[in-house]
């Protein structure tokens, strides 16, 4: 299994909205609607933003929203605050879990 | 309150064992599965592979079988991974979830444990 394709980097002024992809195969991001999404602070572990492609888990703020078009899914932002500046991971069932290299978001 | 609470960072010597745990709370330990993933210094996740409680079942990620071991002991909630001679290699964070699999697909990794930091170096 091939990790999932990220960009490294993604950055927003504060109050906008960025979009991160998330890039596999048929066989894993393409072929399930199990694709999750982490944020991840220096140091700390992963929390769980996104699930099952669009699903939030409570607690987590509407601002963040996930979709999927083919093998392809994508992580929204809007209103972008300081603190969601953190790297974001992808990850998709494909038998097992395969996670995407990460994106560093950047609030500027 | 579900809780992943993970043992203590170590510093170890290359070759030598290590055995570090992962201890659940606040839910029904037996009826979901943990998961190990590895995050190398300033690298990206890594799926090591994942433990039923319940029965004991296993299921490794190709590139860690044979490298290490996990194992749960129910009785007091909690999930290990160990290595047998540790290499330079295997330095790294080390990360115990909670995953939801249901019919032999994982559909979520929920909770995750704080991380265990393992520094292998002579």
């Amino acid at each position: 299994q091939s990790a999932l394709t990220q960009p490294p980097s993604a950055s927003g002024s504060p109050g906008q909205s960025v979009t991160i992809s998330c890039t596999g195969t048929s066989s894993d991001v393409g072929g399930y609607n199990y694709v999750s999404w982490y944020q991840q602070h220096p140091g700390k572990a992963p929390k769980l933003m996104i699930y099952e492609v669009s699903k939030r888990p409570s607690g987590v703020p509407d601002r963040f929203s996930g979709s999927k078009s083919g093998n392809t899914a994508s992580l929204t932002v809007s209103g972008l605050q300081a603190e969601d500046e953190a790297d974001y991971y992808c990850s998709s069932y494909a038998g097992s879990v395969v996670f995407g290299g990460g994106t560093k978001l950047t609030v500027l | 309150e579900v809780q992943l609470v993970q043992s203590g960072a170590e510093v170890k010597k290359p070759g030598e064992s290590l055995k570090i745990s992962c201890k659940g709370s606040g839910y029904s330990f037996t009826s979901y599965w943990i998961g190990w993933v590895r995050q190398m210094p300033g690298k990206g996740l890594e799926w090591m592979g994942i433990i039923y409680p319940g029965d004991s079942d296993t299921r490794y990620s190709p590139s860690f079988q044979g490298q290490v071991t996990i194992s749960a002991d129910k009785s007091i909630s909690t999930a290990y991974l160990q290595w047998s001679s540790l290499k330079a290699s295997d330095t790294a964070m080390y990360y115990c979830a909670r995953v939801t699999m249901v019919r032999g697909v994982i559909m979520a990794v929920d909770y995750w444990g704080q991380g265990t930091l393992v520094t292998v170096s002579s």
